[in-house]
């Protein structure tokens, strides 16, 4: 079975510059979750999908960050303009009873 | 790569030995818990879970002990390996929600 795919793995952008990352779930997998990981800190929980449906964003920073998961398979998280302090890996993960993770953006702001 | 955890709490252990490590969880309501391992570079990997119906579950060389009179939550892992030298991650879910909520997490460090 293929796991959750992201991309690109590494990024770097300047500061006031937008990036976007993009995630395959595990197939059939209803549930998708967008978390930001900063070093030295657990996974914290930036938006959370049912199908193509919203279930919880109340820790997005929603004047910067965005996310959408058109059709209820693939989804986008997209950072405008960045900030220093939004370095940190992006992780993907879904779920149909277990999560499963992706392995992660690591996003760079200079 | 770059490692996870650079100032997380560490558990140093003997290959061979048992390794214990523990979560306080936050939310008496949850009723779901799982462990996670996490390597530099790669995302969290499902270890084991727990419902809180339960006080003990095992797997493959692997225990999980739920106290819910306490909030606490530990895992056990018999006969340490040096794949098994990672930062783990214990999380709980709320109930009604399909939300993980990440604890803090350990180092744990396999001396050969």
């Amino acid at each position: 079975e293929a796991g959750v795919a992201q991309s690109p793995r590494y990024k770097i952008i300047e500061k006031r510059q937008s990036v976007a990352f993009w995630c395959n779930p595990i197939s059939g997998h209803a549930t998708l979750y967008w978390y930001q990981q900063i070093l030295g800190q657990g996974p914290k929980l930036l938006i959370q999908f049912q199908n193509n449906g919203v279930v919880d964003d109340s820790q997005l920073p929603k004047d910067r960050f965005s996310a959408e998961r058109l059709k209820g398979v693939d989804s986008t998280l997209k950072i405008q303009p960045a900030k220093l302090e939004d370095s940190a890996v992006y992780l993907c993960a879904s779920s149909l009873s277990s999560q499963y993770f992706g392995p992660g953006t690591r996003l760079t702001v200079t | 790569g770059e490692s996870v955890g650079l100032h997380l709490p560490t558990l140093s252990v003997q290959e061979g030995d048992n390794s214990i490590i523990n979560c306080a969880y936050s939310n008496s309501a949850s009723d779901y818990f799982i462990w996670y391992k996490q390597e530099s570079g790669k995302g969290p990997q499902f270890i084991i879970d727990i419902r809180s119906n339960m006080d003990k579950r095992q797997g493959q060389r692997v225990t999980v002990l739920l106290n819910k009179t306490v909030k606490h939550l530990s895992l056990q892992i018999a006969a340490t390996q040096p794949g098994d030298s990672a930062v783990y991650f214990c999380a709980e879910t709320p109930i009604g929600t399909y939300k993980y909520i990440f604890g803090t997490g350990t180092r744990l460090k396999v001396l050969a």
